[in-house]
């Protein structure tokens, strides 16, 4: 158990919807990182918050957002989505703001959109 | 965009034999982090290096970071069934002023009993 919590651990949605990732950090860690992996995929960089502002981003596509909450709990938000966005999708904690220390993930959220 | 190469992508192999991949990058880098993932489940540390030439262990695994800096490897001594998973090297590089995470294209190993 690295710590890290993500709640759904499933989801199914449809296209066009709207849906809300969410994710615990290890207690102390005010880094979080969103990454997304589609099938047999490696990891994909989406976005990392530090400390409740927008650190760096990655590959991530204007119809998703984030944000990191006061509490450090970080929503991974998807919208419009499409068939292409079923993928799992992975939070990460740290804690520095970046550049070599080691990330802990938690168990992901499935997503598949029909 | 940046890369990193996994090497071999899969394996079969028997159980109790040693097993070796790599990653390569056309980078510097002056972290590597090597990751197992089993299967729908998050990534899971399992050795970080710092610095260049370190070899480190956990248990059966050893991982080394390449004298070049662009370059990493991790074995695995007698290999057990539970070993069965996906491989992933990962790393920080600076980009546009901040420093992202980027993981390699994987190595998939699966272990025969």
């Amino acid at each position: 158990d690295s710590g890290v919590t993500q709640t759904p651990k499933h989801l199914i949605t449809a296209t066009g919807q709207r849906v809300t990732l969410r994710c615990s950090p290890r207690s102390g860690d005010l880094s979080v990182y969103w990454y997304q992996q589609s099938l047999d995929q490696g990891l994909q960089f989406l976005i990392q918050y530090y400390n409740g502002e927008e650190r760096a981003k990655g590959n991530i596509l204007e119809r998703f957002s984030a944000q990191q909450f006061p509490d450090l709990h970080s929503e991974l938000n998807l919208s419009s989505l499409e068939l292409g966005d079923s993928a799992l999708y992975f939070c990460a904690s740290s804690v520095l703001a970046g550049g070599f220390e080691t990330q802990y993930f938690g168990p992901g959220t499935r997503l598949l959109v029909l | 965009g940046q890369q990193l190469n996994q090497s071999p992508q899969s394996m079969f192999i028997q159980e109790g034999e040693d097993v070796s991949m790599n990653c390569t990058s056309s980078s510097i880098f002056n972290t590597w982090l090597w990751y197992k993932q089993d299967p729908g489940e998050g990534p899971v540390l399992l050795i970080a290096l710092y610095k260049a030439g370190e070899l480190t262990s956990n248990g059966r695994l050893t991982a080394q970071f390449g004298i070049t800096r662009k370059d990493s490897f991790l074995n695995i001594s007698a290999s057990i069934p539970s070993d069965v998973g996906i491989y992933f090297c990962a790393g920080p590089f600076l980009d546009s002023g901040t420093y992202k995470y980027i993981f390699g294209t994987g190595t998939r190993l699966k272990v025969l009993a």
